[in-house]
């Protein structure tokens, strides 16, 4: 079946600093991989749709500049924290889009990492 | 505006049978998803329904009425192992996917 990898699953940062996030499809091409932002007992929170070759389509209310999305490739896509402070700190997920045998667009997603901005 | 609600926790016993409900209000339909997420972990997929009527798949099954913006989510012969956050999303007209906040399934030995 469809393979998301997530690196790194968790990192601790100081304030300031910038920490990147990859997301890669394993087995399949996705023109299209999603990120989201989970905080504790609360549900996925969509941050931004990223395509492949072209620029990231964000949700309303996250910060472009604070998260760089990047989809270089076909099986590649990355989000940079920029200058990350410590209400940063959440779980990130990326998923790729995949049709499944029921014909419905299932979402394949990463393992996560977790960040904490001290 | 978009909502779903499911409740937000269960407990259940080891063998037992367990439902979980999930109902919804969105723009337009385009499917209902079910997926399990372990403590600190993403989520996996467990079902996708986009007719009416009951969709079985091993110990779980997953019912949808569009009519009544209803579905849920029946697990049988539970396990520890099931103990997990269990997650509704809807696609709605755009094919956006809105999620529920998940219900968390307690089990009991």
């Amino acid at each position: 079946g469809a393979v998301v990898s997530q690196h790194p699953s968790w990192v601790i940062c100081k304030s300031g600093t910038s920490v990147k996030i990859e997301c890669r499809s394993l087995d399949f091409q996705a023109t299209t991989m999603f990120w989201y932002r989970q905080f504790p007992k609360q549900s996925l929170m969509l941050m931004a749709t990223s395509n492949e070759g072209s620029k990231a389509t964000y949700e309303q209310g996250v910060e472009k500049d604070k998260f760089l999305i990047n989809h270089a490739s076909l099986t590649l896509s990355t989000l940079t924290v920029t200058s990350a402070h410590p209400e940063d700190s959440s779980f990130y997920i990326c998923s790729a889009s995949q049709t499944g045998i029921s014909g419905a667009n299932v979402l394949t997603f990463g393992a996560g990492s977790r960040l904490t901005v001290l | 505006g978009q909502n779903i609600d499911q409740p937000t926790e269960m407990t259940a016993t080891e063998g037992a049978i367990v439902q979980i409900n999930c109902t919804y209000q969105t723009s337009g339909f385009n499917g209902l998803f079910w997926y399990q997420q372990h403590a600190g972990e993403a989520p996996t997929f467990l079902s996708y329904n986009v007719l009416d009527g009951l969709e079985e798949k091993g110990r779980f099954s997953s019912f949808l009425s569009r009519s009544k913006g209803y579905s849920y989510l029946l697990l049988k012969e539970l396990q520890m192992k099931d103990s997990a956050s269990y997650l509704c999303a809807v696609r709605d007209s755009n094919y956006q996917l809105i999620w529920g906040a998940g219900t968390k399934l307690i089990i009991k030995p």
